[in-house]
This record gives C-alpha cells, sequence and structure tokens, in this order.
C-alpha cells in the first residue's frame, strides 16, 4: 500500500461548480498536511497548509483534514477556469527531516 | 525577491553525455531537494539535503550525482548511467529542522533525450 494515494483523475467541471478534490494515507505520524497547485510546465506552488485535524479556509478553498480517517480533502468553491491545473497533496510526520511524501496529483479543468 | 532558480529552463541531451542542472536559492533554506517528474507517476525524490556537504538518496537516485557546497547551490548531474533521463525536474528548498511550512519550488528544468 502506498504512504499516499490520491486519485488522478482528470477531472472536469463547469464554471462555478464546487470541486473536492481527496488523498487518503496509511502512515498514522503524518501531522503535516499540505495541497499544492501546479500550472502547465511551472513549478508547485504551496496553495492550502494544515496542521494536525480541522478545517483551514481562505477564500474560495477549505482544506480540511480527518485524521482518524487517514483522509484529507481540499474544497473549492465557485470554481474559475484560472482554476485549471494539477493539484498534488503533501504531507509529512512531525520531527525529523522535513521530507514530504507526495501524492501523484489530480489535473482539474474547469470550463468556461 | 526571494525564490528559487533553475537553469536552463529546457535542456536536451545526446546519448552517453553527462549533463548538469542548475538550483538556486536565496531564502536562506537549509534543506534543498531535487525531484522527477514523469506523466501519472508523481513527484519521485532524487536527492536531498539537510545542510551543508551532506546529502541523501533518494527513491531513484541511480544514474544521478549531486553536491551541495554552498548552501545556496544544489546542482543535479544526470549520468549517462541514467538510461531514461527524458522528464521534468523540479528543484525544492525549505527551511530545515524540524519546523517549516512545506517546500518552495523552482520552475523546472524539462530535460529531453536526443
Amino acid at each position: 500500500q502506498k504512504e499516499v494515494e490520491q486519485d488522478p483523475g482528470p477531472l472536469s467541471v463547469p464554471e462555478g461548480a464546487i470541486v473536492s478534490l481527496n488523498c487518503t494515507y496509511s502512515n498514522s505520524a503524518f501531522q503535516y498536511f499540505m495541497w499544492y497547485r501546479q500550472y502547465s510546465r511551472k513549478g508547485p506552488e504551496l496553495l492550502m497548509y494544515t496542521y494536525s485535524s480541522g478545517n483551514k479556509e481562505d477564500g474560495r478553498f477549505t482544506a480540511q483534514v480527518d485524521k482518524s480517517s487517514k483522509y484529507i480533502s481540499l474544497f473549492i468553491r465557485d470554481s474559475q477556469p484560472s482554476d485549471s491545473a494539477t493539484y498534488l497533496c503533501a504531507m509529512r510526520s512531525q520531527g525529523g527531516s522535513e521530507k514530504l511524501v507526495f501524492g501523484k496529483g489530480m489535473k482539474l479543468t474547469v470550463n468556461p | 525577491d526571494g525564490g528559487i532558480t533553475q537553469s536552463p529552463k529546457y535542456l536536451f541531451r545526446k546519448e552517453g553525455q553527462n549533463v548538469t542542472l542548475s538550483c538556486e536559492q536565496n531564502l536562506n533554506h537549509d534543506a534543498m531537494y531535487w525531484y522527477r517528474q514523469d506523466p501519472g507517476q508523481g513527484l519521485r525524490l532524487i536527492y536531498y539535503s539537510q545542510i551543508v556537504n551532506d546529502f541523501q538518496k533518494g527513491d531513484i537516485a541511480e544514474g544521478y550525482s549531486v553536491s551541495r557546497e554552498k548552501k545556496e547551490s544544489f546542482p543535479l548531474t544526470v549520468t549517462s548511467a541514467q538510461k531514461n533521463p527524458t522528464a521534468f525536474y523540479l528543484c525544492a528548498s525549505s527551511i530545515g529542522g524540524t519546523g517549516g511550512f512545506g517546500y518552495t519550488f523552482g520552475s523546472g528544468t524539462r530535460l529531453t533525450v536526443v
């Protein structure tokens, strides 16, 4: 079983839709959870960062962590064509190195 | 502006040739990483370094080499021993230690074997 599983999609939605992206993980030691957005032919950029369980909201984006289910989600409200990108989840345990474990990434297309 | 600079953006390699990808950061980050990205395979860790003059192999280090002589620089050499080097290469850095807030990535180098 891989440490982090992410459905690679692709996912195509109409503009204005609510998008839900998800990852599951197997390592109960993971405490830091991140979502990166990567536009085509660019490097990933950090979108959301959450420590331990709970929700975090930033504008149209909400990150959720359910440690009991080992499941994290990213919600995008009122999706825009500019949200079209690949979204990668990433996580790491507390202590030790900062080495992240990444999901494979989900390619999202928002159609105008 | 602080950030990570990768060069060149595009690189072409002939069979049997070694090539070096540059990665420079001015974020004063201690840790640096090299990833390879292939379609459908996500990010795979090649090498990482937590401090100057020290580095560790990642999951796919065979055919690659690195050095970390300066805090700001972490060049990656793709050797002729790497049989399938065509990929998108990403360099990243992080603050280091037990804290930190994830990685800052460069804009990548696309390497193609010709």
